[in-house]
């Protein structure tokens, strides 16, 4: 079955960087996206970029844009999103999931990053 | 970027009711959209892509619908288990960017 298992919580003071990892499993990895989505306390979703697997290739939104690094690892199917620079407004919970072009099906539990002072 | 309207963000009603939410897109996005539920503590969970088709295992009172700039997700009979935060999700396919919507939040009476 599909499964994206996701890293532990993370608590980071201004300015720092966090890297968030999502490990795949139940389906061929180069074959679909990997989207990241937060979700800041109390607020809706905020999709923050994607990437293809199979060449590397990534979108990110342009809020985050210059800050944000979503990276994968094809040789352990694990999909991996670095913010650098954080404020406490990048406190949130981080969702990786298994896409299509438009939409995706499959979710992790999510990641708690904290960021604090 | 193509900005997403939801609409009402909040909603209460009964069960058995039938309920509407919309999604208004600022340009067009021809059908492609995606409706999520979302519980508290929980990841979202698609329930339409392209605007209209359902996912596997989703219960047929669940139905979506438009195109362009405007679409709709209906629930034609409300139940328990569907008081949730429904997310609407645009694909850009020129930019190849997403967008969510702000949510509504579906109360049961």
């Amino acid at each position: 079955q599909v499964q994206l298992v996701q890293s532990g919580p993370e608590v980071k003071k201004p300015g720092a960087s966090v890297r968030v990892s999502c490990k795949a499993s139940g389906f061929p990895f180069t074959s679909y996206l990997i989207s990241w989505v937060r979700q800041a306390p109390g607020q809706g979703l905020e999709w923050m970029g994607w990437i293809t697997p199979y060449n590397g290739k990534t979108k990110y939104a342009q809020k985050v844009q210059g800050r944000v690094t979503v990276t994968a690892d094809t040789s352990t199917s694990t999909a991996y999103m670095e913010l650098r620079s954080l404020i406490p407004d990048d406190t949130a919970v981080y969702y990786c999931a298994r896409a299509g072009a438009d939409s995706a099906n499959y979710w992790g539990p999510g990641t708690l990053v904290t960021v604090s002072s | 970027d193509i900005q997403m309207t939801q609409s009402p963000s909040t909603l209460t009603a009964s069960v058995g009711d039938r309920v509407t939410i919309t999604c208004r897109a600022s340009q067009s996005i021809s059908t492609w959209l995606a409706w999520y539920q979302q519980k508290p503590g929980k990841a979202p969970n698609l329930l339409i892509y392209k605007a209209s088709s359902l996912v596997d295992g989703v219960p047929s009172r669940f139905s979506g619908s438009g195109s362009g700039t405007e679409f709709t997700l209906t629930i034609s009979s409300l139940q328990p288990d569907d008081s949730a935060t429904y997310y609407c999700q645009q694909y850009n396919s020129y930019s190849r960017m997403w967008t969510f919507g702000q949510g509504t939040k579906v109360e049961i009476k």
